[in-house]
Formats: C-alpha cells, sequence, structure tokens
C-alpha cells in the first residue's frame, strides 16, 4: 500500500488568496488524483493529475481555479486560487493500488477553511 | 452524469445490532468499491466487487454486487463500536471513481 502525506494538514485562509496543497507519496505512480469533501458530504473528484501531461479536470472544476502541477511520479500540488468561504473543505490526493484492484488510497487531507 | 445514493444517510444502533447500508447507481457499474472512513480520518478501502451477484465477506461484514451490477449493499452482523464511521460505496468508471452519498453509522455501547 502507498503511504501519502499532504502539506498543511489544515489553514484559515482570508478569502481573495491562494492557498497550495502539497502530495507526497512514498512510491512511484502514474495516476493521482484530487478530490473535495465538503463538511458531511461526499468526495467529489476534482481533477486526474498525470506526471507530463495537463490535468483532466471534472464537470464544475476548471484549472484557473484548482491549477495542478505534478511534476514527478511522487509529488503533486493543488492550488485553491482567489479562495471564498464556499472553497472551505476538506483536500484530498489519492493514488491508485498496485494489486490489481483499482483501490485507491488516500492522505490525510488538508483542512482549509476560508473567512 | 453517473450518481451513486446510498440509504440511510444516517444510522445509530445499540452495539451488538446489525447494520445494512444499501448503494445505488443510475448507471450499470463495471464493479463497486467499498470505502470506510473513521471520523476525522481519510477514506480506507475495504473490498472490491466485480461479478454480477458476488456476495464477499470480511469477518462480520458481508458485500453484495446486484444482479443488474447497478447496486450493492454492506451489511455488519453484531456491530461493534469500532464500526463507528461512514460507509461509502463507489463505483468504478475508467478509472475514476463515483463516490456514492454515504452513510453514517453511530454505534453506542
Amino acid at each position: 500500500s502507498a503511504v501519502i502525506s499532504q502539506k498543511p494538514s489544515r489553514d484559515i485562509c482570508q478569502r481573495g488568496t491562494s492557498l497550495t496543497i502539497q502530495c507526497q507519496v512514498d512510491s512511484q505512480v502514474t495516476m493521482m488524483f484530487w478530490y473535495r469533501q465538503q463538511p458531511g458530504q461526499s468526495l467529489t473528484l476534482i481533477a486526474t493529475a498525470n506526471q507530463g501531461s495537463e490535468a483532466t479536470y471534472e464537470s464544475g472544476f476548471v484549472i484557473d481555479k484548482f491549477p495542478i502541477s505534478r511534476p514527478n511520479l511522487t509529488f503533486s500540488t493543488l492550488t485553491v486560487s482567489n479562495m471564498s468561504p464556499e472553497d472551505s473543505s476538506i483536500y484530498l490526493c489519492s493514488v491508485l493500488g498496485d494489486s490489481g484492484y483499482n483501490e485507491q488510497f488516500f492522505g490525510p487531507g488538508t483542512r482549509l477553511t476560508v473567512l | 452524469g453517473q450518481q451513486v445514493m446510498q440509504i440511510p444517510q444516517y444510522q445509530h444502533v445499540q452495539e451488538g445490532e446489525d447494520f445494512t447500508t444499501y448503494c445505488n447507481s443510475s448507471t450499470t457499474l463495471s464493479n463497486i468499491q467499498w470505502y470506510k472512513q473513521r471520523p476525522g480520518g481519510h477514506p480506507v478501502f475495504l473490498i472490491q466487487l466485480v461479478k454480477s451477484g458476488e456476495v464477499k465477506k470480511q469477518k462480520r461484514l458481508t458485500f453484495q454486487f446486484g444482479e443488474a451490477k447497478k447496486n450493492s449493499s454492506l451489511h455488519i452482523t453484531a456491530t461493534q463500536t469500532t464500526d463507528v464511521g461512514t460507509y461509502f460505496c463507489a463505483g468504478l468508471g475508467f478509472q475514476k471513481l463515483v463516490f456514492g452519498t454515504g452513510t453514517r453509522l453511530l454505534v453506542s455501547p
């Protein structure tokens, strides 16, 4: 199983500012995923990040608002830009396991509060 | 787009009682996964079901995949306080998971 760390674990930000969340994996992975989980809600996929190519965004999410970098096979960042209180959520990165079951391993999440 | 709904949204049981959550997809699924998220934690993979009508067991947990591959269930026998958390089903599309709405389970001792 993959071990994933995220930084920061939590942050409180002012509206209009941006926050970059880092995701580090202990092994090389092809696909990384970024999810948003609003309080008490399910997980919504923001985008899929493959190394060496542009991220693929899901409906309702755009690159200008959530730019993603994937500089190598163990690291990715998600930036939440020009934040508003509606962006207050937990942001999680995940990777596919290599057991053949397509299971996803999740990082601990970044709890973001926008004032 | 694909929607995956779960019922109930929330259930509170006494320790030792059984618990079942039901998962229904608007489209046929190639397979379905189940995850558990403890309070304050992140989702943790439990199991994947692939075949129509498949049933798998993990100790006190029994997972079923419907014959039409559009629904699934998770049954916990004799719940324990360690079962507390939110249980999500997730349908697998093209290397993408669509998570269900989740069922939050609370177990009182």
